[in-house]
């Protein structure tokens, strides 16, 4: 089993709809989270950073830590044919750790 | 954010030949780097974490006389890909952190073609 789980799509959806990025992993040491952007032949773009449980917004996106779940997810609103892109949920121990990523979800919002 | 600077972006090299990838912090001094290499639609995997000064650290797997990684500055970190072969042709990406932080940032990735 890996240690982080990432459902690698594809998906597809209009533009302007609620997308739901998710990802579960087994180790309940993570405390750091994180959601990186990454399009196609670049290297990946931090997005957003979570300590422990809870909720931060920027702007469109969302990100939530549920830690009794080992569950977080990234929420994009109004979503935009620029938001196409590969993204990559990443989390760590402690810090100065390794990050370990998932898979990647790769989005497509069509116009 | 802050910016990691990669060059080249892309290169094209015989087999048998070396390359060399450069991996800048431009606004911070990384005490930090990673290297990283990626195949199409996959993950990253993490290949060595090198701090500056130090001998870099390989995980399991990777040939350290093969991908040979120096950090000689707190800006500048340095993979060279010796006897470059068709099998490593893949898409390179490394990362900087500043000491004891969370937040790493990436360059722009490498993009290595041996024919």
């Amino acid at each position: 089993q890996k240690e982080v789980e990432q459902d690698p799509g594809p998906l597809s959806v209009p533009e302007g709809a609620i997308v739901s990025l998710n990802c579960t992993y087994s180790n309940s040491a993570f405390q750091y989270f994180m959601w990186y952007r990454q399009y196609s032949r670049k290297g990946p773009e931090l997005l957003m950073y979570t300590y422990s449980s809870g909720n931060k917004e920027d702007g469109r996106f969302t990100a939530q830590v549920d830690k009794s779940s080992k569950y977080i997810s990234l929420f994009i609103r109004d979503s935009q044919p620029s938001d196409s892109a590969t993204y990559l949920c990443a989390m760590i121990v402690n810090q100065g750790g390794k990050l370990i990523f998932g898979q990647g979800t790769e989005l497509s919002v069509k116009p | 954010g802050a910016v990691v600077s990669q060059h080249p972006s892309r290169v094209i090299c015989k087999s048998g030949t070396s390359v060399k990838i450069e991996c800048r912090s431009l606004d911070f001094q990384a005490t930090t780097m990673f290297w990283y290499r990626q195949f199409p639609k996959q993950s990253l995997m993490l290949m060595a974490t090198s701090n500056e000064g130090s001998k870099a650290t390989y995980e399991q797997g990777v040939e350290k006389d093969k991908f040979l990684i120096n950090h000689a500055s707190l800006t500048l970190s340095t993979l060279t890909v010796t006897s470059a072969h068709p099998e490593d042709s893949s898409f390179y990406i490394c990362s900087a952190r500043v000491g004891g932080g969370t937040e790493a940032f990436f360059g722009q990735g490498t993009r290595l073609t041996v024919v």
